[in-house]
């Protein structure tokens, strides 16, 4: 049973518009939620967090937004530009726990 | 500090045969995970160490597949006999472990049982 979902496989979106990627959850008990960014050949990196005391978090063109009540999160890029063109991955974690929990990745394709 | 390193970036090996990863953790991070990604499950945590010592292994698919953790600073995971499904990329993560704390992830290993 996967407890963080990402059910859009793909996402294309136009050079300069806003890219919105979405996650649900369904642990009740996750309280820290992350996005990872992955090209291929690498490993993930580290894009920007969430703590469930938040529910906006921003850093720069990336937004992310929590609403605990519909345990879904969701991660805005905007403006969105060539080289974010990548598997986007959403996890989350519980407390004392450590331990993160994937979705499935979403690919987003940015078109200029 | 280097970052998370995985050897070998790619591994093709025979049905049967056993395979061996290895990942070393940046320097201070006192948890180390083992990730699998294919294309159906995404990422799926396989085990994960804190300080050396084995937390939650329920996502090692399989007897075939073992973990060890024998210092801070080197990780192996050993699949024997490999089979073809066993073919995707593993990868190796490691953290600080603090509340709030990201992972840093290796740059994988691509595995092939043909």
């Amino acid at each position: 049973d996967q407890q963080v979902k990402q059910n859009s496989p793909s996402l294309s979106v136009q050079e300069g518009r806003i890219s919105i990627l979405n996650c649900d959850y369904t642990n009740s008990m996750f309280d820290y939620f992350l996005w990872y960014k992955k090209y291929p050949a690498e490993g993930p990196t580290f894009l920007i967090s969430i703590s469930s005391i938040k529910d906006k978090n921003e850093d720069g063109r990336f937004t992310v937004f929590l609403n605990k009540s519909a345990k879904h999160l969701s991660l805005h890029i905007v403006p969105s530009q060539p080289g974010d063109s990548a598997v986007y991955f959403c996890a989350a974690s519980a407390p004392y726990g450590n331990k993160l929990v994937f979705g499935a990745g979403t690919i987003l394709r940015v078109k200029s | 500090d280097a970052g998370v390193i995985q050897s070998p970036r790619h591994e093709v090996t025979e049905m049967g045969q056993e395979v061996t990863l290895r990942c070393k953790p940046i320097s201070g991070h006192d948890y180390l995970f083992w990730y699998r990604q294919t294309m159906m499950r995404g990422l799926e945590l396989l085990i994960y160490f804190n300080n050396n010592v084995p937390i939650d292994d329920s996502g090692m698919p399989e007897d075939r597949f073992s973990a060890k953790m024998p210092n801070a600073s080197f990780s192996t995971l050993k699949i024997q006999p490999s089979e073809p499904r066993d073919s995707a990329v593993y990868f190796c993560a490691s953290s600080l472990g603090t509340v709030d704390s990201e992972a840093f992830f290796g740059q994988g290993t691509r595995l092939t049982v043909v």
